[in-house]
């Protein structure tokens, strides 16, 4: 167990329709970063958010977005769903965030269908 | 800037063999490597880093990686392999590094790993 908790396990939805998954960081890690995991794409950073703030920019699309709220939980919204936005929807923390010094500590993930 | 690639996505060997997973990367500046393991419907778990101390590095479950400045590798491997070693492997390098703002991990495609008994 990584300490890091995202909400729900899993989604299922139409096209067209917007979610929004959770995550919760370890106890004190102050970095969230969201990745998104499909077959075509592979692992790819969205997102990452540092106690409060946007800090980065990946390939996130533009109906997509984020926010980390002041008790440091994220949630990554994602709307107008297409086919191709069905993956699984990582959470990482981190303590810090000079890059590559902290570990990053990854959740369960949530799997995304769009139907 | 950074990449990483992973040779090969599927890597079958048999128990107790040499476990042997290849990673290049592409970097400007000195990188900060990982490899990271992932069990079915489980997320990403370190196995070990590498950020320029000991070019060999030590992981957990057994594993240990030599990062090979010449050669732009940082292959990842484990004397004798295990059913339970049976994973994807992903190497990742961290976007920016030397205190850098931006933390995030760039990742290769990924080997999946099979052991036959």
């Amino acid at each position: 167990d990584s300490g890091v908790t995202q909400t729900p396990k899993h989604l299922i939805t139409a096209t067209g329709q917007r979610v929004t998954l959770r995550c919760s960081p370890r106890s004190g890690d102050l970095s969230v970063y969201w990745y998104q995991q499909s077959l075509d794409q592979g692992l790819q950073f969205l997102i990452q958010y540092y106690n409060g703030e946007e800090r980065a920019k990946g390939n996130i699309l533009e109906r997509f977005s984020a926010q980390q709220f002041p008790d440091l939980h994220s949630e990554l919204n994602l709307s107008s769903l297409e086919l191709g936005d069905s993956a699984l929807y990582f959470c990482a923390s981190s303590s810090g965030l000079a890059g590559g010094l902290y570990e990053q500590f990854f959740g369960p993930g949530t799997r995304l269908t769009v139907l | 800037a950074q990449s990483v690639t992973q040779l090969g996505s599927h890597v079958s060997v048999s128990e107790g063999a040499l476990v042997l997973l290849r990673c290049n990367y592409s970097s400007s500046v000195p990188p900060y490597l990982f490899w990271y393991v992932q069990y079915p419907n489980q997320g990403l778990q370190l196995l070990l880093k590498y950020t320029s101390a000991a070019t060999l590095v030590k992981g957990i479950n057994g594993f240990e990686a030599e990062f090979k400045k010449s050669e732009t590798s940082f292959h990842l491997t484990k004397p004798s392999a295990h059913m339970s070693d049976a994973a994807e492997y992903f190497c990742a390098v961290s976007e920016g590094n030397y205190g850098g703002s931006q933390g995030n991990l760039i990742f290769g495609k990924g080997t999946k790993l099979s052991v036959k008994p």
